[in-house]
């Protein structure tokens, strides 16, 4: 079952600009992950937060975690076309991933 | 290596025919997953192998059947599809099939059953 929220389900954006997404969700966690999908493809991902982490960083992308909130947010800086894509947050537990809708990112020139 | 192989990119099948979807990875990972995507969905899990082993089935029906020869490469065999098992099926595999670890995903394999 799908236990992930993602909000905006959609988000169009111009380049250069900040977009966050954020991701709720409704158990306990071993840790939360953000994977990215360019249409109709593979996967990948692109960063984890552990869930006695608060904040964590990669380059242009900040993770925030509340576990008491159940909630976590991916912000990606200064965009560019190339970051459109699907926008997916996953919890771990229990040996599974349990993927979120999704954000569709649009990011345009 | 950090490459997840599947193979083939295209299959159109019909109700009644047998196939088999093949996926494969290098990089010494011993959990390899198979998820369905549907179109504007997220990937939904249907199994996991954790060392060459059926660990989870997501109560998927037997016209799927999974198999994993060796630690590298993993099979879904497929048989009397139905219309509504059209979709994106994607293979991926992590260092273990427990949490911290990231998973890897291949390119997938779009099924579409007529």
């Amino acid at each position: 079952s799908q236990q992930g929220e993602e909000d905006p389900q959609a988000l169009s954006i111009q380049e250069g600009e900040n977009a966050t997404m954020n991701c709720s969700y409704k158990t306990s966690i071993n840790n939360l992950q953000w994977y990215r999908q360019n249409s109709g493809r593979g996967l990948v991902h692109l960063i984890l937060i552990r869930s006695n982490e608060r904040e964590k960083h990669s380059g242009r992308l900040r993770v925030t975690l509340d576990t008491s909130k159940k909630s976590s947010s991916l912000l990606i800086t200064a965009s560019r076309a190339a970051d459109t894509a699907s926008y997916f947050c996953a919890t771990a537990a229990r040996g599974r991933l349990t993927f979120g809708e999704g954000t569709q990112l649009t990011v345009n020139p | 290596d950090t490459e997840v192989t599947q193979t083939p990119k295209h299959l159109v099948m019909g109700m009644t025919n047998k196939k088999s979807l093949k996926c494969e990875q290098h990089m010494g990972h011993r959990a390899m997953y198979w998820y369905k995507q549907k179109a504007k969905k997220p990937p939904e899990l249907m199994f996991v192998y954790s060392y060459e082993k059926l660990s989870i089935n997501e109560s998927v029906p037997s016209r799927f059947s999974p198999e994993c020869p060796n630690s590298s490469l993993l099979n879904l065999h497929l048989h009397a599809l139905q219309p509504e098992d059209s979709a994106l099926y994607l293979c991926a595999s992590s260092q273990a099939a427990l949490s911290p670890y990231e998973q890897y995903f291949g390119p997938g394999t779009r099924l579409t059953v007529t």
